[in-house]
């Protein structure tokens, strides 16, 4: 079966930097997606890797390696808007997305 | 701005009385999107437009209708909804370029609650 892993909840101080893991098992692979869900509100979308490595987009960067099925999120320089949740996305052969049930990322002042 | 529009934003509906709730897109992708997702859980696709050919997933109950009158607007229809219908309903749009990789967007959301 298809399979996305990530932590259920983070902690985390303002300022700080955090890290939040994705494995993930699918059948194909067509690119990863990091999505941001603020309580109550839809998705909006972080980040996309398709190729290994990392790709930076202000304070947030996303890695991906595909040999070892792993994306990790990376936020700098946390704000308290930065709290919600994050979801890990993975498009398959069949061009579906496989969601992750989401990491719940808890900043504190 | 170009963007996906979901009616009503919170929709209180009877146990078992008919509900649709709207999406329209200004974005003009020819893919349209209805999930469900419950609290502190992964968004569950129910359906998809492409263009105009609807494709069910295995799992999506029969309660369950959609149509797609044209580019812009889609439809979710819940003919007899039951208590564990209650969620938010996610509308999304993208383009299909048939490389994979296109990036969906979300409406807003309708929370639906039944009573």
């Amino acid at each position: 079966g298809q399979n996305i892993d990530q932590p259920t909840e983070m902690t985390a101080t303002e300022g700080a930097i955090v890290q939040i893991n994705c494995t993930y098992q699918t059948s194909g692979f067509n690119g990863l997606f990091w999505y941001q869900q603020h309580a109550g509100e839809a998705p909006t979308f972080l980040s996309y890797n398709v190729l290994d490595g990392l790709e930076e987009k202000g304070r947030f960067s996303s890695f991906l390696s595909r040999s070892k099925g792993y994306s990790y999120l990376l936020l700098k320089e946390l704000q308290m808007k930065d709290s919600a949740s994050y979801l890990c996305a993975v498009m398959d052969s069949n061009y579906q997305l496989i969601w992750g049930a989401g990491t719940k990322l808890i900043i504190k002042p | 701005d170009a963007m996906v529009i979901q009616n009503p934003r919170y929709q209180v509906t009877q146990f078992g009385k008919p509900v649709t709730l709207s999406c329209s897109q200004t974005l003009n992708h020819n893919v349209m999107y209805w999930y469900q997702q419950k609290s502190s859980q992964a968004p569950k696709l129910l359906f998809h437009y492409y263009d105009k050919d609807f494709n069910n997933e295995a799992d999506t109950p029969d309660n369950f209708q959609s149509r797609r009158p044209n580019t812009s607007f889609c439809f979710l229809d819940i003919r007899s909804p039951g208590l564990g219908d209650a969620a938010m309903y996610l509308c999304a749009t993208s383009r299909a370029s048939g490389r994979g990789g296109e990036t969906q967007y979300f409406g807003p959301g309708t929370r639906l609650l039944v009573l």
